[in-house]
């Protein structure tokens, strides 16, 4: 089944302790990208890659790294989370950027507390 | 949890009426625009887009229509179904680099 998995889906941390959330998918998709949902403010773009070893900023990049060294994962890490990191976050996948569509497949998400 | 659904304007419809759904987007360099739909404890789910060169698109039950003059994009939804029930957002991109996304839209369908 074609599919973005994510894990873990939930994780409650302290702030400070260094966390990986990983993103893998199965689709040999180019483009993966991490989104962060906050009520009332929508979804917004951390950081996203075009291809393995290729990655740029979004919208909220700051208090996050991305490494891409393999086109399969797209983990996402905070090495030293703060409770405004606390929110409900969206790996995503999609085609090459060549592909005629934009269509992206999304993860089941990952709800991160930070105390 | 808190519902991402909480403080979002909401349209509310009967069943088997046409859905209209609006979005205004902010920047005219956008190329690409991506209608959405997000169903309670899921992840968003694709449901259209639409190039910056063309003014519709229609896909099963669903036309998006752009107006660039106005930068408006608008999702419709034929015979609205119960199953239609979700935060529907718009989203917007110049080239395919980053992905721009609207507030979203609470659509309640009831029977």
């Amino acid at each position: 089944e074609a599919q973005v998995t994510q894990n873990p889906r939930y994780l409650i941390t302290v702030t400070g302790k260094k966390l990986t959330v990983t993103c893998s998918q199965n689709m040999n998709h180019e483009y993966m990208s991490w989104y962060r949902q906050d009520p009332g403010l929508g979804l917004r773009q951390i950081y996203y890659s075009m291809n393995v070893e290729v990655t740029d900023k979004g919208d909220v990049p700051e208090g996050y790294k991305v490494s891409r060294k393999e086109k399969r994962n797209f983990p996402l890490i905070l090495e030293s989370p703060s409770p405004n990191q606390t929110s409900l976050y969206f790996c995503a996948s999609s085609l090459s950027p060549q592909g005629s569509s934009y269509e992206q497949y999304f993860g089941p998400g990952t709800r991160l507390t930070v105390t | 949890g808190e519902s991402v659904g909480l403080h979002l304007p909401t349209l509310s419809v009967q069943e088997g009426d046409n859905s209209i759904i609006n979005c205004a987007y902010s920047n005219s360099a956008s190329d690409y625009f991506i209608w959405y739909k997000q169903e309670s404890g899921k992840g968003p789910q694709f449901i259209i887009d639409i190039r910056s060169n063309m003014d519709k698109r229609q896909g099963q039950r669903v036309t998006v229509l752009l107006n660039k003059t106005v930068k408006h994009l608008s999702l419709q939804i034929a015979a609205t179904q119960p199953g239609d029930s979700a935060v529907y957002f718009c989203a917007e991109a110049v080239g395919y680099s980053t992905l721009t996304f609207g507030k979203g839209t609470m659509l309640l369908v009831s029977p």
